[in-house]
């Protein structure tokens, strides 16, 4: 099952920079979509769930274009606290219920 | 504050060993996932369970079985361990589906010699 594809990266951008992140998923009939952070050798931890609308928290922004099956994260004004991994993620349906699928993720490096 | 906690962070077992993976979590959440996470391969499904004594194979099952007897206990069980199985464990819960987070323990790394 490849249900999510993204770009790895890396992503080496200046402090201060905008950077976007995109993904694509393979089921159509998918309904909730999100974007996680993992920091090197930390476990998975949500940034953001993504709505059909778009929303923004802060300097993070998600959108989600149901037709073309794809979704974004745009980061504005880089921080070096931002340099993590950044993880597509689709929840998917399986027999007894949905589990998450997630994308190899996105590395991004913030630089002084 | 969820906490998901596993049983080790570091794991070493020999080929052909039965190995037990533990994970609890403290917040009387429904649904438990077991995910491998692998360099150039990302996280992966092993295995998932809904509720108490529920179980379904996720994309990557083979080699693997679980067992859910309590609601906060979900267990990962290598039958025989092989050395392909040498991987970074992570255990997941939350409440239930949809836009629920998902919260991660700490993840045990295991190797398989």
């Amino acid at each position: 099952r490849k249900e999510v594809e993204q770009d790895p990266g890396p992503f080496n951008v200046p402090e201060g920079a905008t950077v976007a992140f995109n993904c694509t998923y393979s089921n159509s009939a998918s309904q909730s979509f999100f974007w996680y952070r993992q920091d090197c050798r930390k476990e998975p931890k949500l940034l953001m769930s993504v709505y059909s609308s778009g929303n923004e928290d802060g300097r993070f922004t998600a959108q989600l274009n149901r037709a073309s099956q794809y979704i974004s994260l745009l980061i504005r004004d880089s921080k070096l606290s931002d340099s993590a991994t950044y993880l597509c993620v689709v929840n998917c349906a399986y027999d007894s219920g949905y589990a998450l699928n997630f994308g190899k993720g996105t590395s991004l490096l913030v630089t002084p | 504050d969820v906490k998901v906690t596993q049983s080790s962070r570091y794991l070493v077992k020999r080929t052909g060993e039965k190995v037990f993976l533990e994970c609890v979590q403290d917040m009387d959440h429904e649904n438990m996932f077991w995910y491998r996470q692998d360099p150039g391969l990302g996280l992966r499904l092993i295995y998932f369970s809904y509720d108490v004594k529920m179980k379904e194979k996720g994309d990557i099952p083979e080699g693997y079985s679980v067992s859910r007897e309590k609601k906060e206990r979900f267990s990962l069980i290598l039958e025989s361990a092989s050395t392909n199985q040498t991987s970074m464990y992570l255990c997941a819960s939350r409440i239930s589906g949809g836009m629920d987070e998902q919260f991660f323990g700490p993840g045990t790394r295991l190797t398989v010699l």
